[in-house]
């Protein structure tokens, strides 16, 4: 299937800190897309990016949809516990989804 | 909760047997899809019903198969299980299946453990 790289792999963070998380590939993606997933839970969508360019906002999330359309980052503003989870971006053409490795954060109080 | 639902939530077998994985998608939605979760591979696509139909096919193997039934829900069919087969199995459901836009919602998945 079609690669994405996911960085980081894995981040610690101090709350109230911002973070930053990016995706790359070597394909082109009609949509863009940020799930968050939990300990024994699925994949929860976050942000959908359907244009190259696009900034998204959720909160306190923000995304963009890369100008190549080969990339996208999100960006989570002054981090709180409850934003421990592994983040997952996936870039969608037709109906396949195509995942990242995901980045795990952990919040340290 | 995402409104799709999976059944079981977990599942232990022996090398050999089949299991069936069951999945009701979000009231409206027509499409579901499959994935497979595990720590090497990550999240993969297996494969797509929409109404009924298969749509796409991802990374399933020979030894898997799918259906979705006139009421929309589906199952997956895992046979002749060997050990890499353990991983958790997610369904997703969306709306029309149209290309591109149609985003997708996921399951609780089921955590599979052959041994």
């Amino acid at each position: 299937g079609q690669q994405l790289n996911q960085s980081p792999q894995s981040m610690f963070i101090q709350e109230g800190e911002d973070v930053s998380m990016n995706c790359t590939s070597s394909s082109i993606f009609n949509t863009w897309l940020w799930y968050k997933q939990e300990p024994g839970e699925g994949p929860v969508l976050l942000i959908a990016l359907y244009k190259a360019g696009e900034l998204t906002s959720n909160g306190r999330l923000t995304a963009q949809f890369g100008i190549t359309r080969k990339d996208s980052f999100l960006n989570i503003s002054a981090s709180i516990p409850s934003d421990v989870g592994i983040y997952f971006c996936a870039g969608q053409n037709d109906y396949k989804l195509s995942f990242g490795a995901g980045t795990t954060v952990t919040v340290r109080a | 909760d995402s409104g799709v639902t999976q059944t079981p939530k977990h599942l232990i077998t022996a090398t050999g047997q089949r299991v069936t994985l069951r999945c009701s998608p979000r009231s409206g939605d027509l499409s579901v899809y499959w994935y497979q979760q595990s720590l090497d591979q990550g999240l993969q696509f297996l494969i797509q019903y929409y109404n009924g139909e298969e749509r796409a096919k991802g990374n399933i193997l020979e030894r898997f198969s799918a259906q979705q039934f006139p009421d929309l829900h589906s199952e997956l069919n895992l046979s002749s299980l060997e050990l890499g087969d353990s991983a958790l199995y997610f369904c997703a459901s969306s709306g029309s299946g149209a290309a591109g836009t149609d985003t997708q919602y996921f399951g609780p998945g089921t955590r599979l453990t052959v041994l």
